[in-house]
């Protein structure tokens, strides 16, 4: 079965840092990958997907992925991290051969220092 | 402005009650989406559309109920709403060009007394 895992709970970054989410999957085919994030008491909102070619791929609000087939990951990352960063993201992967339909991790909270 | 959107964005209501939890989308989308989130877990898919009286449960088992008689319009029911129904609702949409990227309402969170 296919399963998203994201180990870090909680993060804590201070502004201007770096940061890197990660994210690991399970999924027996090629994998379609995304990362959303969600700000306190929102939606989601797409951040970057992964389809096929580049392995970095470019996102919003300056975010970016990696995907390492070797790996199973698709981590996230950001430069220099912002106040307004501060949220919940999740990663996520989709069952291309069953309707569309998307796993997500557990997610992981960014708390940013100021 | 294309959005989606969810109404009530909160709602506090006792055992026993009906409930109808809206949710909109001005985009077009014919594919639509019902997600559950407890508070600081994973989304976890209870029902899908694929367009206009098509329905289908999804991953998690849910007592709630959904509708699709037009487009724009996938409204979730519970007939007697229970405390272990407290969570966060998210209805999502997305098109059959560009079926996995989902675009998100702002959730509501219903808590049951």
């Amino acid at each position: 079965a296919q399963s998203v895992t994201q180990p870090d709970i909680h993060i804590t970054v201070s502004e201007g840092a770096s940061l890197e989410l990660r994210c690991n999957y399970s999924y027996g085919a090629t994998p379609y990958l995304f990362w959303y994030v969600q700000s306190p008491g929102q939606g989601l909102q797409l951040l970057l997907k992964y389809f096929s070619g580049d392995t970095l791929v470019q996102g919003i609000k300056g975010f970016e992925a990696e995907f390492k087939r070797s790996q199973s990951s698709f981590n996230l990352r950001k430069p220099s991290v912002h106040w307004s960063d501060a949220a919940e993201y999740f990663c996520a992967v989709a069952h291309t051969a069953a309707g569309n339909k998307l796993t997500f991790g557990g997610g992981t909270r960014v708390l940013v220092k100021p | 402005e294309a959005d989606i959107y969810q109404t009530p964005r909160y709602l506090v209501i006792g055992t026993g009650k009906k409930i109808t939890l809206e949710c909109s989308q001005t985009m077009g989308h014919d594919k639509m989406y019902w997600y559950q989130q407890d508070p600081g877990m994973e989304l976890h898919l209870i029902h899908y559309s694929y367009g206009v009286n098509s329905t289908e449960k999804g991953d998690l088992s849910s007592e709630s109920t959904v509708s699709r008689i037009r487009t724009e319009h996938f409204p979730l029911t519970l007939e007697s709403a229970r405390p272990s129904h407290t969570s966060q609702y998210l209805c999502a949409s997305s098109d059959h060009r560009l079926p996995y990227e989902q675009y998100f309402g702002p959730g509501t969170r219903l808590t049951v007394t």
